[in-house]
């Protein structure tokens, strides 16, 4: 079946390093791919996202790329500050079998920025 | 404007209990979906809505779940005879519309989380 592969599973940087977290899909329909930080006790919050139309997406210290072809897209956090540390997960849009709009999520990243 | 809301935040029930779960989605959000996150895990798709119906409910994983909504808004997860295996955090989101063949943003609610003694 369809699935989602993220590394690394941790990661650690100091602060004012980038972090860089890649995730690989396997459904070559996929169209969309959304990021989510999840903070400790709280639940998964959208920080940014990419159309299969657009190679490149940027909002301030994050961005996104992606490479249709061999089926990668890659977040990049610039100037890491403590409060980015948290969980990152990828996801990957399908069509599923019942015409359903489905994520398929990636087993997350844990991110620990240390000052 | 107001996001995904939960409640209870938190549930402790005993085993053999039965639990309701209740996801009140953004407002105008047709798209309902209910996920289970295990500890230090990643996220396990349950169910999912569009408007009232239910025509993906693969992910359940026994028929102790259940789910419905109604008026096309608010919707329950029923958990019968709660099992320990069943202590997760369960996750609601919610999407607009889907234009055809695009994938959409999901957008999640704080969680129940639930335990099982």
């Amino acid at each position: 079946g369809e699935n989602v592969e993220q590394h690394p599973s941790t990661l650690s940087v100091q602060e004012g390093d980038s972090a860089v977290i890649k995730c690989t899909y396997s459904d070559s329909a996929s169209n969309y791919f959304p990021w989510y930080k999840q903070e400790l006790g709280k639940g998964p919050q959208l920080i940014i996202d990419i159309r299969s139309n657009v190679g490149e997406k940027k909002d301030q210290r994050i961005a996104v790329t992606l490479n249709k072809t061999a089926k990668h897209f890659s977040l990049h956090i610039t100037e890491t500050q403590p409060e980015d540390s948290a969980v990152y997960f990828c996801a990957a849009s399908i069509r599923g079998a019942y015409n359903t709009d489905k994520l398929i999520f990636g087993t997350g990243t844990r991110l620990q920025v240390f000052p | 404007g107001a996001g995904v809301s939960q409640s209870p935040s938190n549930k402790v029930t005993e085993k053999g209990k039965d639990v309701e779960l209740r996801c009140d989605p953004i407002s105008g959000h047709t798209a309902l979906y209910w996920y289970r996150q295990s500890l230090g895990q990643g996220l396990e798709f349950l169910i999912y809505f569009q408007g009232n119906s239910a025509p993906d409910k693969s992910g359940l994983p026994s028929d102790r779940f259940s789910a419905e909504r109604t008026g096309g808004s608010v919707s329950t997860l029923t958990i019968q005879r709660t099992q320990q295996e069943d202590s997760a955090v369960y996750l609601c989101a919610s999407s607009p519309k889907t234009p055809d063949g695009a994938g959409v943003a999901q957008y999640f609610g704080p969680g129940t989380r639930l335990l099982v003694l």
